[in-house]
């Protein structure tokens, strides 16, 4: 599965947009990108997901490049709610499910 | 939809006993299931894929003899952390992927294990 490259660390102001980039320029054309969330000491919870157009859900916005090397997710209006470890993660889809494997992620912390 | 449950949240046990963590699919059934292994500010670490009705396969570096998993049926496979030690003591999750394809890896809670 392609990797992926994140910053490391975010900050939002309360009510903003967060976007959250990711590099994933090695992406194969049967890979998904997945972007997950964790707040401290829970499961990862499921965002998003997209293969080549953008995608928009009750959560959050997916951006992917036309190249498919990048993407960005968006959070319309963060709240405090927000702050979480954001996750994304390329991985092949299809008949045979690839294995999901975490980088590091992006320490997101939405303040007042 | 795509509720997994995972059991226990907590537990604590002595060096040299076994814990078994439980890990069942509520409305769907998982062929395959995934277990990790979270260290303190560190990211999700892969153990092992699960799947229904065969032997699971082991990420490198990764006993196989320690950790056990079970995957019996459809909607529950179980790891069981055996003669645990102090260093085993780590927040464990499990996953599931379920169809259409596009979708679907869906995590439990986690167990937080403390090995005194």
């Amino acid at each position: 599965d392609a990797k992926t490259t994140q910053p490391t660390s975010m900050d939002c102001a309360e009510g903003r947009a967060a976007n959250l980039p990711c590099n994933h320029s090695t992406i194969s054309g049967n890979e998904y990108v997945y972007w997950y969330r964790q707040i401290h000491s829970q499961g990862p919870q499921y965002i998003i997901h997209g293969l080549k157009n953008n995608e928009t859900n009750e959560m959050a916005s997916l951006i992917i490049t036309e190249d498919r090397k990048s993407s960005t997710l968006i959070l319309p209006h963060a709240t405090l709610r927000d702050t979480a470890v954001y996750y994304c993660i390329v991985v092949a889809g299809g008949t045979s499910y690839g294995k999901l494997t975490f980088g590091q992620g992006t320490i997101l912390t939405v303040h007042p | 939809g795509a509720v997994v449950s995972q059991h226990p949240s907590r537990v604590i046990c002595k060096s040299g006993t076994s814990v078994k963590i439980e890990c069942r699919s509520l409305d769907f059934q998982a062929t395959t299931m995934f277990w990790y292994r979270q260290f303190p500010k560190q990211s999700l670490m892969l153990m092992a894929t699960s799947n229904e009705g065969s032997k699971a396969t082991y990420e490198q570096g990764v006993e196989k003899d320690k950790f056990l998993i079970n995957h019996a049926s459809l909607t529950l496979s179980t790891l069981t952390v055996t003669s645990a030690h102090p260093e085993d003591s780590s927040f464990y999750i499990c996953s599931a992927s379920y169809r259409p394809e596009g979708y679907g890896y869906t995590f439990g809670s986690g167990t937080r294990l403390t090995v005194v």
